[in-house]
């Protein structure tokens, strides 16, 4: 079936530092991949959908300066949490499309820490 | 953002009993998808619906697109401790194959005691 690698799956970073989590489609071709953040006890929010070779596309509210997307190849998108704070500490999840799963796959999270 | 309406917000059982929570939108959704997340893992595709009034099982679950296409229920019968989890209901505008973003549920913690 569809796999979205994702990793690392926890990382602690000092505040000030940048910290990059990819996700990689392992035997599929992701067209569009989307970015969630979800906090403790609470459902998934969607923070950005990017598409390959273009643009990323940021909901409200979310800053695209600091968390920059690339999603360079329909294999690899990558999210870095830029200048990290405290309050950047999170669970991060990436979800792609895969035709053949007729669903949306999710990578296993990044848990971030921001000391 | 929009969120679906999701109820219960937990749920505690006991092993073997059948367990049913549901989702509610005031707006269509087109396509509506049930999760299951552990902890510290993303969430997992349990079932898809594409048609409105479409039952669909997979293995003790049973999940419905409501015919109105702005509700969807889940049904887990004869409940086992490995069902334990949270349980989101998301809802897409798009039909099957669009890569549209999906709208979630708050959740249902389920606990299931042996």
């Amino acid at each position: 079936g569809a796999v979205v690698s994702q990793h690392p799956s926890r990382v602690i970073c000092k505040s000030g530092t940048s910290v990059k989590i990819e996700c990689r489609s392992l035997d599929f071709q992701a067209t569009t991949m989307f970015w969630y953040r979800q906090f403790p006890k609470q459902s998934l929010m969607l923070m950005a959908t990017s598409n390959e070779g273009s643009k990323a596309t940021y909901e409200q509210g979310v800053e695209k300066d600091k968390f920059l997307i690339n999603h360079a190849s329909l294999t690899l998108s990558t999210l870095t949490v830029t200048s990290a704070h405290p309050e950047d500490s999170s669970f991060y999840i990436c979800s792609s499309d895969s035709l053949a799963n007729y669903g949306y796959t999710f990578g296993s999270g990044t848990r971030l820490t921001v000391v | 953002g929009q969120q679906l309406n999701q109820s219960p917000q937990s749920m505690f059982i006991q092993e073997g009993e059948d367990v049913s929570m549901n989702c509610t939108s005031s707006s269509i959704f087109n396509t509506w998808l049930w999760y299951k997340q552990d902890p510290g893992e993303g969430p997992v595709l349990l079932i898809a619906l594409y048609k409105a009034g479409e039952l669909t099982s997979n293995g003790r679950l049973t999940a419905q697109f409501g015919i109105t296409r702005k509700d969807s229920f889940l049904n887990i019968s004869a409940s086992i401790p490995s069902d334990v989890g949270i349980y989101f209901c998301a809802g897409q505008r798009g039909t099957q194959g669009g890569s549209e973003k999906l709208v979630f549920g708050k959740g249902t913690k389920l606990t299931v005691n042996p």
